[in-house]
């Protein structure tokens, strides 16, 4: 059962480099979402998707694109890095209306922003 | 606006204590669900429990018990009997739907440390 799978794991970005955070889930969940974790700060909502084609801003969401053209996929673009993009970043999956259940949480990649 | 506050920024015991973790939450919605969610050392997220607005029952799973109350807006966490593999940051986190839209809001975290 690989459940959400991200990708990369490390990641470490000059100020000004673009890159794309991947997200994969493999049960079907209607709702994926992106939050940052930073010290001090807990998970912060970056964006969200409640399914394929439609997708909303978070908490935290400049800086950052979104898209979700299938079900399973939901990559997160940085589209120019900055120093505050440093922090680790977790996708999430969830079924049905996506806040009735539990969200599955992918591995986290940690990207560092010099 | 959904806020979810877990004031207890690191708490320490000994092995064997038991710990409360406190979660307080703010939310307009009628229906919405609160969460506990375990993050070891590893960094992974573990889910622990579910609660929705409906549901106020306290439950029981092994060391772990959870005290929901509409009444102070708390979904406060106990461990019973630490140990040192409970060691962790501890989320707290509240879902919903304002507005039509989805959300899925965490806490700070408490960061727990269990002594041996």
């Amino acid at each position: 059962n690989a459940g959400v799978t991200q990708t990369p794991k490390f990641q470490v970005l000059k100020t000004g480099q673009s890159m794309t955070l991947q997200c994969a889930q493999d049960m079907n969940h209607e709702y994926m979402s992106w939050y940052r974790q930073d010290p001090g700060m807990g998970l912060r909502l970056i964006h969200y998707s409640v399914g394929a084609g439609i997708t909303d801003q978070g908490e935290v969401p400049n800086g950052y694109n979104v898209s979700r053209s299938t079900t399973e996929d939901f990559p997160l673009r940085l589209l120019s890095a900055a120093p505050s993009q440093t922090s680790v970043y977790f996708c999430a999956s969830s079924s049905l209306g996506g806040v009735e259940t539990e969200a599955f949480f992918g591995q986290g990649t940690r990207l560092t922003v010099v | 606006a959904q806020k979810v506050t877990q004031a207890q920024t690191e708490i320490s015991v000994v092995e064997k204590e038991d710990v409360t973790l406190d979660c307080v939450y703010e939310t307009r919605d009628t229906t919405y669900y609160l969460f506990w969610y375990k993050q070891p050392p590893s960094g992974e997220l573990v889910f622990l429990i579910r609660r929705n607005s409906f549901d106020e029952q306290n439950e029981i799973s092994g060391r772990y018990s959870w005290n929901f109350q509409k009444s102070t807006s708390s979904f406060n966490f106990t461990i019973t009997a630490s140990q040192v593999v409970d060691s962790a940051v501890y989320f707290c986190a509240l879902s919903g739907i304002p507005s039509g839209t989805y959300k899925y809001i965490f806490g700070t975290g408490t960061r727990l440390k269990v002594l041996a």
